[in-house]
């Protein structure tokens, strides 16, 4: 199976901040990546998927990038509403796998 | 509106069997492959097991495999989880997950149902 890992597990930001998380695949996953947001006691929610590709109804403000085995999520002015926890997924293979989650956490 | 409604979860003893249900709504069920993700608790998300539009491919992380059987009844609109010689490691709050398209590799998850809480313990 293909390994996500992101980085960092935890990232203390303000709001206003621009702010990025990474995830590295054990191979290449070419651009078949999501990211999602999930806020506690909530389903996950698509917010990136073909690596860049902004899913309707999610703001500008988050952008997707990379192909390959490195990716990143970028939020370019953190909103309250953006604390929460991010994963990344690859769908390349028949088995989907997900990062371990980083938690974005207010400062 | 899109929905997924989860149900069939509860306490059961280890090597018990469960069966998770899934009913889908909003959208036309039987041109879309389907998921089951789950979270054990404090933890993250782990696929479990993934089903095409038309049932003929299949997949299984290999944590569940042997154990676990995906189905769907498109006439129903509902997605099932077969869940047989549970363990304690199986506990997690089970979500139903629809994909992009009608397979499930290379399309991302785009509507979660609430989840569905099964916890194994004797």
């Amino acid at each position: 199976d293909i390994q996500m890992t992101q980085s960092p597990s935890t990232l203390s930001a303000s709001v206003g901040d621009r702010v990025t998380i990474t995830c590295r695949a054990s191979q290449s996953v070419s651009t078949w990546l999501a990211w999602y947001q999930q806020k506690p006691g909530k389903a996950p929610k698509v917010l990136i998927y073909r690596a860049s590709s902004l899913q309707g109804g999610v703001p500008s403000r988050f952008s997707g990038s990379g192909s390959g085995t490195e990716f990143s999520l970028t939020i370019s002015s953190l909103q309250p509403d953006d604390f929460a926890t991010y994963y990344c997924q690859q769908y390349n293979s028949y088995s989907p796998t997900f990062g371990q989650g980083t938690k974005l956490e207010i400062k | 509106e899109v929905h997924l409604v989860e149900s069939g979860g509860g306490l059961v003893q280890p090597g018990r069997s469960l069966r998770l249900s899934c009913v889908a709504s909003g959208f036309s069920f039987d041109d879309y492959a389907m998921h089951w993700v789950r979270q054990a608790p404090g933890k993250g998300l782990e696929w479990v097991s993934g089903i095409n539009w038309n049932s003929r491919n299949i997949g299984y992380a290999d944590s569940v495999k042997g154990r676990f059987t995906i189905s769907r009844d498109n006439a129903r609109n509902s997605l099932y989880l077969q869940m047989n010689s549970l363990r304690a490691e199986d506990t997690a709050l089970y979500y139903c997950a629809k994909s992009e398209a009608g397979t499930y590799n290379y399309y991302a998850m785009d509507v979660w149902g609430q989840g569905t809480t099964v916890t194994v313990s004797s």
